[in-house]
């Protein structure tokens, strides 16, 4: 268990619809990542939060947002889905920001667009 | 930009052998991270073993060890005494300070009984 829990686990949706991923992090754990896995696919890097503000920024559409609470959990809101959405997403959290910690991830949500 | 390149998308390997997995890199920048993650077929994302560039010596974690060479921006990772358990798909990923993780494609591994 690494500690960094996703919800939903699973979740099936139809075109157009919006939904939203959770991630709790680690106790302590200040950074929060978000990517996205497509089937048989690398890691693609979609957006990093640090203490509660946007960090960085990778290929993440404009449908997409997330943002991270004062507790440190983070949501990641998917709009307007297309079956191309369709996708593990991981997220991720380390104890700095980026610096000498390892990121560990979550389990993963593995969101299907029907 | 960074990037990072495996160059073995897959390979197959008899149990109890030893089994190495490419890869390269490519940045400008002196100090960094480097990491081999595992991911079984339950999809989790697990860490196998870490390099701090400012590091000479090689990491190595158990059966696990890499070879890291800064100059030729190679970080490649050995699996000694293979498990039928090191079946998986394997990423090599980098890291700067203060930034996100990048990950390569991957290498899927199979481990034959």
């Amino acid at each position: 268990d690494s500690g960094v829990t996703q919800t939903p686990k699973h979740l099936i949706t139809a075109t157009g619809q919006r939904v939203t991923l959770r991630c709790s992090p680690r106790s302590g754990d200040l950074s929060v990542y978000w990517y996205q896995q497509s089937l048989d696919q690398g890691l693609q890097f979609l957006i990093q939060y640090y203490n509660g503000e946007e960090r960085a920024k990778g290929n993440i559409l404009e449908r997409f947002s997330a943002q991270q609470f004062p507790d440190l959990h983070s949501e990641l809101n998917l709009s307007s889905l297309e079956l191309g959405d369709s996708a593990l997403y991981f997220c991720a959290s380390s104890a700095s920001l980026g610096g000498a910690s390892e990121a560990f991830f979550g389990q993963g949500t593995r969101l299907t667009v029907v | 930009a960074q990037t990072v390149t495996q160059s073995q998308p897959e390979m197959s390997v008899q149990e109890a052998e030893t089994v190495t997995l490419s890869c390269t890199y490519d940045t400008s920048e002196s100090n960094y991270y480097l990491f081999w993650y595992k991911q079984p077929p339950s999809r989790q994302m697990i860490l196998v073993i870490r390099q701090e560039a400012y590091k000479q010596q090689n990491a190595t974690e158990n059966r696990f060890s890499v070879n890291f060479q800064k100059a030729a921006k190679s970080f490649s990772l050995k699996i000694s005494d293979s498990q039928l358990g090191d079946t998986a798909m394997y990423f090599c990923a980098f890291m700067k300070p203060n930034d996100k993780i990048i990950f390569g494609k991957g290498t899927r591994l199979h481990i034959l009984p």
